[in-house]
């Protein structure tokens, strides 16, 4: 079972920023919450990860709450090529690991 | 350059014969896994490895195997291939667990399984 609850597909307008929510309210203290995206069938890709607080890198930002319960990944400038299935990962305890069906972002011209 | 290769990209196969896909890392990473992927089902994890000589089973492990006898190499055998393991199977690997800092999964680039 996946640890992790998202949307199951959003929209976005070219240009505007892309806003996807994850619930991972079983992460424990010392686990990272990662995101990744695939598009079409390629191996996922690492968009960035985090423990408690906010994170930026070139492809995105990160913001965690601070119950570390659920995040935000944010594209700020959505591109038509950030069209992707986007997966958060996170609370699973182990070293198992199930990316479950993630969030399909489709942005729109 | 840092990657993860898989062998075959494509194999078409016939029901119980055996098979071998092939996960090869170049970056001394610790932890690796292998997925398969079916439509609306997401990636479900078959086998991890910790470590040289260290597996485990994922949440669908029936039907495969795997070995880590070199930390580079992750290969996942089909003993007897039915259609059910139609698939698209990705191997990935990391440096070290991937909830840690050090986390990040690199994936090899799938590989397309036919069982008829």
């Amino acid at each position: 079972d996946a640890k992790t609850t998202q949307p199951t597909s959003m929209d976005c307008a070219e240009g505007r920023a892309a806003n996807l929510p994850c619930n991972h309210s079983t992460i424990s203290g010392n686990e990272y919450v990662y995101w990744y995206r695939q598009i079409h069938s390629q191996g996922p890709q690492y968009i960035i990860h985090g423990l408690k607080n906010n994170e930026t890198n070139e492809m995105a930002s990160l913001i965690i709450t601070e119950d570390r319960k659920s995040s935000t990944l944010i594209l700020p400038h959505a591109t038509l090529r950030d069209t992707a299935v986007y997966y958060c990962i996170g609370g699973f305890g182990n070293e198992k690991l199930t990316f479950g069906t993630g969030t399909r972002l489709t942005i729109i011209p | 350059e840092a990657q993860v290769t898989q062998n075959p990209r494509y194999l078409i196969t016939v029901t119980g014969k055996k098979l071998t896909v092939t996960c090869s890392q170049n970056m001394n990473h610790e932890y690796m896994s292998w997925y398969r992927q079916d439509p609306g089902l997401g990636l479900r994890q078959i086998y991890y490895s910790m470590n040289v000589e260290v597996t485990d089973k994922g949440d669908v492990p029936e039907g495969y195997k795997v070995s880590r006898k070199e930390k580079r190499n992750f290969p996942l055998i089909l003993e007897s291939p039915s259609p059910n393991q139609t698939s698209l199977y990705f191997c990935a690997s990391s440096l070290n667990s991937w909830s840690s800092n050090t986390g990040e999964l690199f994936f090899g680039e799938g590989s397309r399984l036919t069982v008829l």
